[in-house]
């Protein structure tokens, strides 16, 4: 029982290009979400999805999109990468709509040059 | 604006000592308030929360006490052990339906002395 994984661990995107962040879950969990931290601050929500086909925006959605065709797997996209997406990206699921039984993965670290 | 805040960076405690961590929010709206503890290169794990009803919550050595007209909580470690050294955050919801919206702090870093 992996948990939440998210891959890669880091990496360097020049300023325009595209990337997408994987999240996967083996934890059979329909909540799932995408949070962002930047340097010194707090997370902050960037989409979240309730099930398979349902997402919906968090705080900071601008310059993202999401998807999610299965259960298990929650791919954040990045278009036109700029210097203000630098920050660490995590992930997270749980079985209920309640904060207290999520889950997060280890993070992605991104830095946009 | 800030409507979760943590003011300390960071605290360094000796061990078996108690640690207080503080957290101040300014959205009345907030009922409902979380604790995560987060190592380095690790997602934060949900550590212990409680609901704008209660005034205590506590589960083992963690405490955490809310203060509604203050717009005050803090978490209280008891004994502080050197696992616990790690960065705390605070986070408040509106916990109405439809609410998956959660307001972090800045985080405060904990040192646990041996």
């Amino acid at each position: 029982n992996a948990g939440v994984t998210q891959t890669p661990k880091f990496r360097i995107l020049k300023i325009g290009q595209s990337m997408t962040l994987q999240c996967t879950q083996d934890m059979n969990h329909n909540y799932m979400y995408w949070y962002r931290q930047d340097p010194g601050m707090g997370l902050k929500l960037i989409y979240y999805s309730v099930g398979a086909g349902i997402t919906d925006k968090g705080e900071v959605p601008n310059g993202y999109n999401v998807s999610r065709s299965t259960t298990e797997d929650f791919p954040l996209r990045l278009e036109l990468a700029a210097p203000s997406q630098t920050s660490v990206y995590f992930c997270a699921s749980s079985y209920r709509r309640n904060q207290e039984t999520q889950y997060f993965g280890p993070g992605t670290r991104l830095l946009v040059l | 604006d800030q409507q979760v805040k943590q003011n300390s960076p960071s605290l360094s405690v000796q061990e078996g000592r108690i640690s207080i961590l503080n957290c101040d929010y300014t959205n009345s709206m907030f009922d409902y308030f979380l604790w995560y503890k987060k190592y380095p290169a690790e997602g934060p794990t949900f550590l212990i929360s409680i609901s704008s009803i209660k005034d205590k919550n506590e589960d083992g050595r963690f405490t955490v006490f809310l203060n509604k007209s203050a717009k005050h909580l803090s978490l209280h470690i008891v004994p502080s052990q050197p696992g616990d050294s790690a960065v705390y955050f605070c986070a408040a919801k509106y916990s109405g339906a439809g609410s998956y919206q959660l307001t972090f702090g800045k985080g405060t870093k904990l040192s646990v002395i041996p």
